[in-house]
C-alpha cells in the first residue's frame, strides 16, 4: 500500500485529454516536488515531469504536470496510441525519510 | 552518453545474500545521487534506496537493516548488498541516477532480475 494514491486505471480515445491524479499528504506532496514517470511493458521507466511541472528535454509539451496542496496531476493532451503505458508519480516523504512512488495508473487508449 | 548496466541478479534461497552492481558511464558516480528501484512481477515501482553525492544513504522501511547501498568511486560503480533475502524481495532491480538539473531518476539501467525462492 503506497503512501501516494493513484487511480489504478484511466482511459481515453485518440486526440482526447486525460488526467491522472496522485494524492498524498503534508509529509510528502505537500512539502516536496513531484515527479512523473512512464513505463512501457518490459522496459525501464522514463522521466516525464520533474519538480511538479517541468519537462525534461525531449518530452513533448502534450505532457504537463501540476500540483496543489497535497495532490498532483499529470495531463496528457492529444492522446496517442503510443501513450498506452503505466504512469507513476513520486516524491520525497518526510515521515519515512525516503522517496516514495504511487501505485501506478495503467492508461488505455481506446 | 549516460549508460547504466546492472549485473548480479539470479536465483537465491530465502535467507541468502546477493550483491547487485551497476556500472556507470558518461557521468561521475561520486558526484551523483543514485538509487535502486525494484518492481515485483506484475506490480508497481518501489523505491529501495538512494545514496547522495555527499555519501548520505536512505532506505525504504521494507529493506532497512538488510540492504546496504554503496559505491566504488574508482570503478564508477554502484552496489546494493542484499542480506536476509525474503520471497517478497523478488523482482527486477533497476539502478537509476538523478541529473544535475534536479531531475530525479533521469537515467535508468535495463534492470536485473532477482528471484528469491526455495
Amino acid at each position: 500500500q503506497s503512501v501516494l494514491t493513484q487511480p489504478p486505471s484511466a482511459s481515453g480515445t485518440p486526440g482526447q485529454r486525460v488526467t491522472i491524479s496522485c494524492s498524498g499528504s503534508s509529509s510528502n506532496i505537500g512539502g516536496n516536488f513531484v515527479y512523473w514517470y512512464r513505463q512501457l511493458p518490459g522496459t525501464a521507466p522514463k522521466l516525464l515531469i520533474y519538480r511538479n511541472d517541468q519537462r525534461p528535454s525531449g518530452v513533448p509539451d502534450r505532457f504537463s504536470g501540476s500540483k496543489s496542496d497535497t495532490s498532483a496531476s499529470l495531463a496528457i493532451s492529444g492522446l496517442r496510441s503510443e501513450d498506452e503505458a503505466d504512469y507513476y508519480c513520486a516524491t520525497w516523504d518526510n515521515s519515512v525519510n525516503g522517496r516514495v512512488f504511487g501505485g501506478g495508473t495503467k492508461l488505455t487508449v481506446l | 552518453e549516460v549508460q547504466l548496466v546492472e549485473t548480479g541478479g539470479g536465483l537465491i534461497q530465502p535467507g541468502g545474500s546477493l550483491r547487485l552492481s551497476c556500472a556507470a558511464s558518461g557521468f561521475n558516480v561520486p558526484k551523483s545521487y543514485m538509487s535502486w528501484v525494484r518492481q515485483a512481477p506484475g506490480k508497481g515501482l518501489e523505491w529501495v534506496s538512494v545514496i547522495h553525492s555527499g555519501g548520505s544513504t536512505y532506505y525504504a522501511d521494507s529493506v532497512k537493516g538488510r540492504f546496504t547501498i554503496s559505491r566504488d568511486n574508482s570503478k564508477n560503480t554502484l552496489h546494493l548488498q542484499m542480506n536476509s533475502l525474503r520471497v517478497e524481495d523478488t523482482g527486477v532491480y533497476f539502478c537509476a541516477t538523478d541529473d544535475v538539473l534536479g531531475q530525479w531518476l533521469a537515467y535508468w539501467g535495463q534492470g536485473t532480475l532477482v528471484i528469491v525462492s526455495s
